[in-house]
């Protein structure tokens, strides 16, 4: 199974601030990486797809980039509304394979 | 607008079964295969399977073999998921969520099992 590791488990940041989300798989995955969002109490909801591909109504903030074996989730001006906790997901083999999540916070 | 809705919450108890539901709308429910996956606070979220809805045919996690059936029912747009010999183990939200292509675009609102004596 392809294992995702996610760095770092906690993000704290600022209003404004550009903030960077690591997923790493244990092998190459060939750029079918997508990235959830999941707020409390809410089912995941899909961000990006396919590394850079942003999701129809998702606010152009959020951006994603990586090949091979490491990926990044940009938002580029973090926003209050998006505190949750955010996972990464390979579908390049079964067993599909999620992140363990980075959990962003407002300071 | 894509919906899939699934059925509610369940406490049952540990070597029974229980069979989920997951009822798609908004699109034609044969052209999207289907997908099912667990979460806990331990293990976090976990693929179980994928089933398309037009074949019946199904694609298991080696983990959750034995463990879930997936099924469909193409007259009412549903699919299902049956875990059988229920342990505290399987406690968890499960989610079903649609497939395009890998991409997991629209999930359910999850359903919350609880095993417990």
């Amino acid at each position: 199974d392809i294992q995702m590791t996610q760095s770092p488990s906690v993000l704290s940041a600022s209003v404004g601030d550009r903030v960077t989300l690591n997923c790493k798989a244990s092998q190459n995955i060939n750029k079918y990486l997508n990235w959830y969002q999941q707020k409390l109490g809410e089912a995941p909801k899909l961000l990006i797809y396919n590394t850079n591909n942003l999701q129809t109504g998702i606010p152009s903030r959020f951006s994603g980039s990586g090949s091979g074996t490491d990926y990044t989730l940009t938002i580029s001006s973090l926003q209050p509304e998006d505190v949750a906790t955010y996972f990464c997901f390979q579908h390049n083999s079964w067993p599909l394979t999620f992140g363990s999540g980075t959990k962003l916070e407002i300071k | 607008q894509v919906q899939l809705q699934q059925s509610g919450a369940e406490l049952v108890k540990p070597g029974t079964s229980v069979k989920l539901s997951c009822k798609a709308s908004g699109y034609t429910f044969t052209s999207n295969h289907m997908n099912w996956i667990k979460q806990t606070t331990g293990q976090g979220l976990e693929w179980i399977g994928i089933i398309n809805p037009g074949s019946g045919g199904t694609s298991y996690n080696v983990k959750f073999k034995g463990k879930a059936t997936l099924t469909v029912d193409k007259s009412s747009s549903t699919a299902f998921m049956q875990l059988s010999s229920l342990t505290p183990e399987d406690s968890a939200v499960y989610y079903c969520a649609r497939d395009g292509m890998g991409i997991l675009d629209y999930w359910g609102q999850g359903v919350m099992v609880t095993v417990s004596s």
